[in-house]
């Protein structure tokens, strides 16, 4: 199975503040990454689609980039709304395997 | 519009079978795929298997042997059947709408989910 790490596994940061998450995969997974957010007691929902591109009603502060195994999302200006927990999602090779989140805190 | 919902019995004995319902609206089940995801309180998601608009399925392998998705398009209705539960089944499980795009499918719907117990 590929294996999807993500780091970091928290962070805090400031209203207004760029923030970036990491996730690389153990092999070339081509772009076939995804982003998706979970807030508190809620299902998660679709922000970035292969790799890079913006899910319909995405606020477009999110970016999705990278390539071959690395890739990251950019929050350009951090807003109340965006706490929650972050997970990044291969779809190259069965089983989709996610990585084990971020948890993103408005500090 | 697209929705999802889980159905099911919140509590399964150990070394009983788990069977949850997934009903759809807005969309057909011969037109999209339907994915089970599942996370255990506060831990991370894990893709259990899917179901194509064909019928075909796909299963994680770690759950493959215990593990069956089947659906009737009549009723909009998509079937998770899991044998040989035990504690660490313990879990939220959701099913997603998959939207294909360059030939993968990411999950732009999900259902609210459905916590399942595993106790005697």
């Amino acid at each position: 199975d590929i294996q999807m790490t993500q780091s970091p596994p928290s962070l805090s940061a400031s209203l207004g503040e760029t923030v970036s998450i990491e996730c690389r995969a153990s092999e070339d997974i081509y772009s076939n990454l995804a982003w998706y957010q979970q807030k508190s007691g809620k299902s998660p929902q679709l922000l970035i689609y292969y790799a890079s591109s913006l899910q319909d009603g995405v606020p477009s502060r999110f970016s999705g980039s990278g390539s071959g195994t690395q890739y990251s999302l950019k929050i350009s200006g951090m807003q109340p709304e965006d706490e929650g927990v972050y997970y990044c999602l291969q779809g190259s090779k069965y089983p989709y395997t996610f990585g084990a989140g971020t948890k993103l805190e408005l500090k | 519009q697209v929705q999802l919902k889980e159905s099911g019995p919140g509590l399964v004995q150990p070394s009983q079978t788990l069977s949850l319902t997934c009903t759809v609206s807005g969309f057909s089940l011969t037109s999209y795929n339907v994915h089970w995801v599942r996370q255990p309180t506060g831990k991370g998601l894990e893709w259990m298997g899917v179901i194509w608009t064909g019928g075909s399925t796909d299963y994680n392998s770690a759950l493959k042997s215990r593990l069956s998705i089947s659906r009737d398009t009549s009723k909009s209705q998509v079937f998770l059947k899991m044998n040989s539960l035990q504690t660490e089944d313990i879990a939220t499980y959701y099913c997603a709408r998959g939207l294909t795009t360059e030939g993968i499918d990411d999950f732009d719907y999900w259902g609210q989910g459905v916590m399942v117990t595993v106790s005697s």
